[in-house]
């Protein structure tokens, strides 16, 4: 069975310090994983997504994960945050047979960006 | 391109009756769609799976009777929630698979509140 644990359900930054939402991952075969974005009353945006080529994924927005297997982890960073930047991000992982379809995501962590 | 467009985006109806909510994917080809539910302030939990042409697979839990899959086409996946209550509020969200590893594209939701 596969799952995902996102540490922290809420992460607090100023506007312009560094955004990290760590993830965790539980998979018994090689895992597809993303990053997903919701604002309010939305459906979700896709961030980025780790389907085996580079570990070091770059996504919109000036996204951008690292897997790393070792660690069983795809945490999500971004250098310098913005006010737009505020939202529920979800990590989640699927396993290969379902191309990325059927997704298995973690509790979210609230992004709040603080002037 | 992959856009996945839901209908209607918020519904409001009375206990008993029953209300169709539409899942489509505008410019691309989905053999596979996924239906979602997210109660507030949590994460998305998969309901079910969409197969175009054969019936849903429904995830443990879920009442099949209560909540209606049909995937008429290639583009056109409908959940319809029968008989609904108060309990059954709360936001759906579809998403349409790419094949070839893509990930899934999602709808912009629908909040349906049973009064």
């Amino acid at each position: 069975a596969q799952s995902v644990t996102q540490l922290g359900s809420h992460v607090s930054v100023s506007e312009g310090a560094l955004v990290l939402l760590r993830c965790n991952y539980s998979s018994s075969v090689p895992p597809y994983l993303f990053w997903y974005v919701q604002y309010p009353n939305q459906g979700l945006q896709l961030l980025l997504k780790y389907t085996s080529a580079a570990t070091l994924v770059k996504g919109i927005n000036g996204f951008e994960a690292e897997f790393k297997k070792s660690e069983t982890s795809f945490h999500l960073t971004k250098p310098s945050a913005h006010m737009s930047d505020a939202a529920e991000y979800f990590c989640a992982v699927s396993d290969r047979s379902n191309q990325g379809g059927k997704l298995i995501f973690g509790q979210g962590t609230e992004l709040s960006v603080k002037p | 391109g992959a856009v996945v467009s839901q209908h209607p985006s918020w519904v409001i109806c009375k206990s008993g009756t029953s209300v169709k909510i539409e899942c489509r994917s505008l410019d691309f080809q989905a053999t596979t769609m996924f239906w979602y539910r997210q109660f507030p302030k949590q994460s998305l939990m998969l309901m079910a799976t969409s197969n175009e042409g054969s019936k849903a697979t429904y995830e443990q839990g879920v009442e099949k009777d209560k909540f209606l899959i049909n995937h008429a086409s290639l583009t056109l996946s409908t959940l319809t929630v029968t008989s609904a209550h108060p309990e059954d509020s709360s936001f759906y969200i579809c998403s349409a698979r790419m094949s070839g590893g893509g990930g899934a594209f999602f709808g912009q939701g629908t909040r349906l509140t049973v009064v």
